[in-house]
């Protein structure tokens, strides 16, 4: 159980245009899920959290306008990387919380398989 | 100071040991902590979930906490090379919604 997956897997886009990260959660109901991005042998790095039907909150130093996040379903997020730059090239990693009932395992987070996005 | 410290590592253990994981976090009013094992390249996947105070124990895994000290360890018996990843400590802390607040990680080198 827990599973999320994600798609693309990877990508290659030229600079300037926009990509979309697809991130499911496929046998549990997500009301929460979140956005990182690694850089090779740095730290994960939280970029937004985004709850189900509501704005995604985006954490300090990250554009909202760059980086468009919809949480349309329990079960479905998307990550927009918008006129991307080669700086974007990075491995975007998306993670989702069953949220069940409150108490402490509601917040056990389950990864997806990453996305590996490079600009040119 | 870091709200979860972790040292970086590597951790080099022979073959069949136990590999000891430590972190230590900030906020005393942290109520679940959790263990990741990252492979290179790879995302973080969940191997171990700790809630109370001692021991928790799953196959080769063992998770202990100590909330009075304010850290959490991993314990993993009969190491394997394929236990050769990075493991990063997450807590939920005060505050800031749901989201956990994840170490740096540990490298660990099982080598044969």
């Amino acid at each position: 159980g827990a599973v999320v997956s994600q798609h693309p897997s990877w990508v290659i886009c030229k600079s300037g245009t926009s990509v979309k990260i697809e991130c499911r959660s496929l046998d549990f109901q997500a009301t929460t899920m979140f956005w990182y991005r690694q850089f090779p042998k740095q730290s994960l790095m939280l970029m937004a959290t985004s709850n189900e039907g509501s704005k995604a909150t985006y954490e300090q130093g990250v554009e909202k306008d760059k980086f468009l996040i919809n949480h349309a379903s329990l079960t479905l997020s998307t990550l927009t990387v918008t006129s991307a730059h080669p700086e974007d090239s990075s491995f975007y990693i998306c993670s989702a919380s069953p949220g069940l009932a409150g108490g402490p395992s509601s917040y056990e987070q389950y990864f997806g398989p990453g996305t590996r996005l490079t600009v040119t | 100071q870091k709200e979860v410290e972790q040292n970086s590592g590597p951790l080099s253990v022979p073959e069949g040991a136990i590999a000891s994981l430590n972190c230590t976090y900030s906020d005393r009013g942290s109520q679940s902590f959790f263990w990741y094992r990252q492979y290179s390249g790879k995302s973080p996947e969940l191997i171990m979930s700790i809630y109370s105070n001692g021991d928790k124990e799953d196959g080769r895994f063992t998770a202990q906490l100590n909330k009075a000290s304010q850290y959490v360890s991993l314990l993993i018996r009969d190491s394997q090379p394929s236990d050769s990843a990075t493991y990063l400590c997450a807590v939920k802390v005060g505050g800031g919604g749901n989201k956990l607040t994840f170490g740096t990680g540990t490298q660990l080198k099982v080598e044969l």
